[in-house]
């Protein structure tokens, strides 16, 4: 049973370029959180995916934008990227909305040149 | 915005010692959760503590949660050098589940 799956690993960008993230929940969850975590911080909630819909949001600028697909997997999309957008872009998958436990993947280093 | 602060931010014992790591938060919380990650990768969930409970146990795992005082702690018995990690608080708001609030962590070295 595969876990949470995200690609790429690695990605590095320039400053203005857009960015496009992938998440494949672990089998069985339908709902997707996208998390921020920049270099020796925790992770910020970015927003979460339900039924192909953005159900819940952190405060993140509009730049930060998503999308669920019928098969629960998620895009993370980042426009117009700053040097600050440097992170772990962490996504983590749910068997419910609930706030229970969640489950993260490994993460997707990006660096904003 | 992170919602707790962890004490302390950094923590060096020997293995076969307890390690021990505090959590405040400042809203009413539906339940609180310990995440362990290692080397800035994905998180792994350690134990969940709902707000009518007052202490947890799992495995070498013990956590307390004192709602009046807002506080949780986690505790590490035996360590080993395999702990090593970074370990975070998150709370789910009473008022908003959903999404996890994170503190800002304690970096464990266990030292063998």
């Amino acid at each position: 049973d595969a876990g949470v799956t995200q690609s790429p690993t690695h990605l590095i960008k320039t400053r203005g370029q857009q960015v496009t993230l992938r998440c494949s929940p672990k089998s069985g969850h339908d709902t997707v959180s996208w998390y921020q975590q920049a270099l020796g911080q925790g992770p910020q909630f970015i927003f979460q995916y339900y039924e192909e819909e953005e159900r819940q949001r952190g405060n993140f600028p509009d730049r930060f934008s998503g999308h669920q697909f019928p098969n629960y997997s998620s895009e993370l999309n980042v426009n117009a990227l700053l040097l600050g957008d440097s992170a772990l872009y962490l996504c983590a998958s749910s068997p419910v909305r609930g706030g229970e436990k969640l489950f993260f993947g490994s993460g997707t280093q990006l660096s904003v040149l | 915005s992170q919602q707790g602060e962890e004490d302390p931010q950094a923590l060096s014992i020997q293995e076969g010692e307890n390690a021990t790591m505090n959590c405040s938060y400042k809203t009413s919380i539906n339940n609180l959760q310990w995440y362990r990650q290692n080397s800035g990768r994905g998180l792994v969930h350690l134990i969940l503590i709902r707000s009518n409970e007052r202490e947890k146990h799992s495995g070498r795992l013990r956590v307390t949660l004192d709602t009046s005082k807002k506080s949780s702690s986690l505790l590490i018995t035996a360590s080993r050098a395999a702990d090593t990690a970074s370990y975070f608080c998150a709370t789910v708001s009473s008022g908003n589940t959903g999404k996890l609030i994170f503190g800002q962590g304690t970096t464990l070295q266990v030292k063998p």
